[in-house]
Formats: structure tokens, sequence, C-alpha cells
């Protein structure tokens, strides 16, 4: 167990630019999740896959939002024409998905998003 | 899910219990208390969860009160590394898309 990866753990872009998360989540887990969070205030749910079907993603915060995880593995979060209000961090947590009274989300360190 | 209420900010004396209270009057029924903590640069970390009896496990205890209506997080014995931010989270079992994390309680452990 190794543990959820993200990478970059810091991404600088300007304002319009594209940019691309990815997110490794522990080995065999088939429940994958994106979050943004914003300075002083909680995680907040955008997204997340069962295997590699998307199975929820009406809180994604814009059409500029958008995840894949195209072999049911990793994930990637793309943010289109960023804007500087997009600046946040951006955490990905994974679980084995049973559903059962013991799911835990297990997260990775998330990446930071400066929007200049 | 419910909405719960929680103090913003606590100190707590290293070596000396932290007691974590949550308010989530508007609790139902299916609906667990789950708790979480951030540690400065982190992601959130998992404690523990209950539905309505006390629980224990290595990092914390729960205590559930009979109305349900609020619980308390101990730490029984609180390290410099226990600093971070307390969420706590009710939410009805099997939708972890659903997890609405508050602004949680920061605790600082001082020596």
């Amino acid at each position: 167990d190794t543990g959820v990866s993200q990478d970059p753990r810091h991404k600088i872009t300007k304002r319009g630019q594209n940019v691309t998360f990815r997110c490794d989540p522990i080995s065999e887990h088939n429940r994958l999740y994106w979050y943004r969070q914003t300075l002083g205030q909680g995680p907040e749910f955008l997204t997340y896959f069962q295997n590699e079907a998307q199975l929820e993603k009406s809180r994604l915060l814009s059409d500029r939002f958008s995840a894949e995880r195209p072999k049911g593995s990793f994930s990637t979060l793309e943010i289109q024409r960023t804007e500087q209000g997009d600046s946040a961090m951006y955490l990905c947590a994974s679980s084995d998905g049973t559903g059962g009274l013991n799911e835990k989300l297990f997260f990775g360190s998330g990446t930071q998003l400066s929007v200049l | 899910d419910a909405k719960t209420t929680q103090p913003t900010s606590m100190d707590c004396a290293e070596g000396r219990a932290a007691n974590l209270p949550c308010n989530h009057s508007t609790i139902s029924g299916n609906e667990y208390v789950y708790w979480y903590r951030q540690i400065h640069s982190q992601g959130p970390q998992y404690i523990i969860h209950g539905l309505k009896n006390n629980e224990t496990n290595e990092m914390a205890s729960l205590i559930i009160t009979e109305d349900r209506k609020s619980s308390t997080l101990i730490l029984p014995h609180a390290t410099l590394r226990d600093t971070a931010v307390y969420y706590c989270i009710v939410r009805v079992a099997y939708n972890n898309n659903d997890m609405r994390f508050g602004a949680g309680t920061r605790l600082t452990v001082k020596p």
C-alpha cells in the first residue's frame, strides 16, 4: 500500500491556459474521487468513478472541468481556460468501494493550483 | 446529509485528552457520524465513524449522545502531531460521493 499519489504537487499557470492533474489511487481500489479545497474551507466533492465509469459529475464546477479514468486505474482532472478563481488545492481520494460500514476514503496530498 | 456545527478552534495541552464536540441536531436515523482530520499540507485522514454506539480504535474514541444530536471525538493523549483540522461529517452509508466537509475545528496541541 503506497498510498494515493498525485502529480504535480504544485502547478502555477497563467489565466486561460489548460492544466491537467494526475491521480494514482491505491492499487485495487475501484472507487476514485476528486475534491477541491479552497483556503480555510473543507474539501468540496467534484466527481467520482467506479472503475472506469464516471458515476457522478453534476458537481463539477463548470464545463471547463472534466475528468477521466480510462482504464479504471489512474485518473486525470483537466481544467480548460483556467481562471483565477480556479486557484485551489485539488485532492484525489480512493476507496475499495465495498460500500460497507467500514468504507473509508484515502486521500492524496493534493495538487496546489495557482492561476496568475 | 445533515449539517454539522463545530467550534472554529480549540487548544489542548500535550499529553491531555482532547475532546472535540460536534452538533448534528438534524441527523437522520440512517446517517453515520464520521471524523476525518487534515494535517497541514496533507489530504484528510480517516479517524473513526459510528451510528449510535460509542466506538474506539487505535486513534480515538467517538461518543455519540443517546438522541444522536451531538457527538464528541476524544484523542486520549494528545501529541504535537495531532495538531490538525478535524472534520465531523454525517452521511448516509454507501454514499461517499455526498460526503460534505464543513470548515472543521482547528485543534492546536501545545507543549
